[in-house]
């Protein structure tokens, strides 16, 4: 079964400073992808960035990018410059690219982002 | 086409009622999924649509939970004789699998149940 570990309940950062937040995974499938949401109070999830295992370069989308590291499988999400409305509800997730449950995500427990003005 | 529909955005209801949400997903999209999200915690798949084919259901889902996805398009999650327990917030997602890797899955802004 695959697994996701958010360490951090709680972030602060400065405007326009950067930040880390951390993912840890578990899965023995050699093949899948990892995705970053975020989640504002209205609810809704928004998709920020994606990294497949067998992709050679860290995906970057805008100021967002992840930093792979597949040997300690870890992929967090490093947000640059942040902005006020960077402020929500963070969450890493994971899927399978083959085998039958080639679908299904696997949430973290997701990591509060606080950015101060 | 604006993304992922859900409807209604908030629902308050009795212990023991029935209650039903839809989901509009993205027309191009031949994927559909329901979450649960409970306070503090991530989302957790209750159940996947191909088409109109329910492929899998979570064992989070009691037999008082029932999904449709008539014609392929739109979607219904039913819960039966609500419990408090079920107080979440219900998200519907979509995709296609070819776009997985570059749009992810669109969620919708989700149904948040309460139940009284």
């Amino acid at each position: 079964a695959q697994k996701i570990t958010q360490t951090q309940p709680g972030m602060f950062v400065q405007e326009k400073e950067a930040v880390t937040l951390d993912c840890t995974y578990d899965t023995s499938d050699p093949s899948y992808g990892l995705f970053w949401y975020k989640q504002p109070s209205s609810g809704e999830m928004i998709f920020l960035i994606y990294q497949g295992s067998y992709d050679q370069q860290n995906a970057t989308e805008g100021r967002y990018s992840l930093n792979f590291q597949k040997a300690r499988k870890s992929a967090n999400l490093v947000i640059s410059a942040s902005q006020l409305g960077d402020s929500a509800m963070y969450f890493c997730a994971m899927r399978l690219i083959s085998g039958g449950s080639n679908y299904k995500l696997t949430f973290g427990k997701g990591t509060l982002l606080t950015v101060n003005p | 086409d604006t993304g992922v529909s859900q409807d209604p955005r908030h629902k308050i209801t009795k212990r023991g009622q029935n209650v039903t949400f839809r989901c509009d997903p993205i027309s191009e999209h031949n994927r559909l999924y329901w979450y649960r999200q409970t306070l503090g915690q991530g989302p957790e798949f209750l159940t996947y649509f191909q088409n109109e084919a329910q492929l899998e259901k979570s064992r989070l889902l009691s037999d008082r939970f029932s999904a449709e996805r008539p014609k392929g398009s739109f979607s219904t999650l039913e819960i039966q004789r609500t419990e408090q327990g079920d107080s979440a917030m219900y998200l519907c997602a979509s995709s296609s699998l070819m776009a997985e890797s570059s749009y992810g899955y669109t969620f919708g802004s989700g149904t948040r149940l309460t139940v009284v």
